[in-house]
């Protein structure tokens, strides 16, 4: 256990849908990476948050979203979905962006039908 | 942050060394070089960071070269387990964005 908690594990949902992917980060850390990982694409970060603030963005489609609330926990939002969106995101979390010790969830695939 | 250069594939046998090399030609002064690695659909895993100095940890050893423009990552007795693909990141210690960028990295094989 990384203690990154991604839910849920699995996702299959049909094209044109919306779904809401979680992230509890390691106790401690304050800031949350979204990461989309899909077959024939290595690992594409997406969007950052830091205490509760977007702090960077990524390659993320304006169908997808995210935000952080105060316990700190994390929700990717991923809307009007096309067989393309189906892929592995991760959730990573890190104290205060420091590049080492990142820790990753084991994330949540998603299918898209 | 500076681009890295890895080869795409390589091959250990199990109780060897593993040697995974990492260019980073055009790092600067202020950037650590990060290593990474992702088991099968599992999240990445962060292994050892270092800056000019060489580094060692419980999992690792990381080579810098005195020019700081290629690093090696060793892993000193891989075992079947160590199977994963190996991503050599560069960038500052701290970063406004705090993203880390992934390349394609190293997909080394530990073979019986």
């Amino acid at each position: 256990d990384s203690g990154v908690t991604q839910t849920p594990k699995h996702l299959i949902t049909a094209t044109g849908q919306r779904v809401t992917l979680r992230c509890s980060p390691r106790s401690g850390d304050l800031s949350v990476y979204w990461y989309q990982q899909s077959l024939d694409q290595g690992l594409q970060f997406l969007i950052q948050y830091y205490n509760g603030e977007e702090r960077a963005k990524g390659n993320i489609l304006e169908r997808f979203s995210a935000q952080q609330f105060p316990d700190l926990h994390s929700e990717l939002n991923l809307s009007s979905l096309e067989l393309g969106d189906s892929a592995l995101y991760f959730c990573a979390s890190s104290e205060s962006g420091v590049a080492y010790g990142y820790t990753f969830g084991s994330g949540t695939r998603l299918t898209v039908v | 942050d500076a681009k890295t250069t890895q080869p795409p594939s390589m091959d250990c046998a199990e109780g060897r060394a593993a040697n995974l090399p990492c260019n980073h030609s055009t790092i600067s002064g202020n950037e650590y070089v990060y290593w990474y690695r992702q088991i099968h659909s599992q999240g990445p895993q962060y292994i050892i960071h270092g800056l000019k100095n060489n580094e060692t940890n419980e999992m690792a050893s990381l080579i810098i070269t005195e020019d700081r423009k290629s690093s090696t990552l060793i892993l000193p007795h891989a075992t079947l387990r160590d199977t994963a693909v190996y991503y050599c990141i560069v960038r500052g210690i701290y970063n406004q964005g705090g993203k880390l960028i992934f390349g394609q990295g190293t997909e080394l094989s530990v073979k019986p």
